[in-house]
């Protein structure tokens, strides 16, 4: 188990592109979490996942975002016709609900993806 | 609007002492409250959480304290490592929504 990880680590593109980002969780947790961060800033959530069922969407998310996660296993995060202000890191998070678990919601972080809008 | 916040951007204290950081929060409402640890290209790493029924949790060197009725909490490590210097962010969860604070960077004095 290599613990969640997250495809690109960096992409740059241009105003107006549309990208999509990609989160593998850990295999066996069933939620998954996208968040955004700037710079000096906390992370920012966005939508939450249990299984397959998208059930939190941040109000302050745009219709210019939508996260999808079919099968329930990995998830991906498009953005359309981007702009400068999405410039960011986003990040994606796992948990389970068991009992190994450490605490409620015990969320495991992957290293995020750094997005630069020109 | 920031329901959670971290008013000490930096911290810095001396290996063996204590380390104290604080948190405040806003919405009543919060039913949990977590640390985690983030060090430079990495993710945050979860430390410790605590409901919001409970006034301290204890895990080895950290300890969570929550003062309800000043809507304050605090993280105390002790004691203080070298390897504890990194960015601390405290985050409040209303369901399955997360709310993060600005973070406070703590460096650990040899």
């Amino acid at each position: 188990d290599t613990g969640v990880s997250q495809d690109p680590r960096h992409k740059i593109t241009k105003r107006g592109q549309n990208v999509t980002f990609r989160c593998d969780p850990i295999s066996e947790h069933n939620r998954l979490y996208w968040y955004r961060q700037t710079l000096g800033q906390g992370p920012e959530f966005l939508t939450y996942f249990q299984n397959e069922a998208q059930l939190e969407k941040s109000r302050l998310l745009s219709d210019r975002f939508s996260a999808e996660r079919p099968k329930g296993s990995f998830s991906t995060l498009e953005i359309q016709r981007t702009e400068q202000g999405d410039s960011a890191m986003y990040l994606c998070a796992s948990s389970f609900t068991g009992l190994r678990s450490r605490g409620p919601f015990e969320q495991f972080f992957g290293p995020g993806t750094r997005l630069t809008v020109l | 609007d920031q329901q959670v916040k971290q008013n000490s951007p930096s911290l810095s204290v001396q290996e063996g002492r204590i380390s104290i950081l604080n948190c405040d929060y806003t919405n009543s409402m919060f039913d949990y409250f977590l640390w985690y640890k983030k060090y430079p290209a990495e993710g945050p790493t979860f430390l410790i959480s605590i409901s919001s029924i409970k006034d301290k949790n204890e895990d080895g060197r950290f300890t969570v304290f929550l003062n309800k009725s000043a809507k304050h909490l605090s993280l105390h490590i002790v004691p203080s490592q070298p390897g504890d210097s990194a960015v601390y962010f405290c985050a409040a969860s209303l369901g399955n929504q997360f709310y993060f604070g600005t973070g406070t960077s703590l460096t650990v004095i040899p």
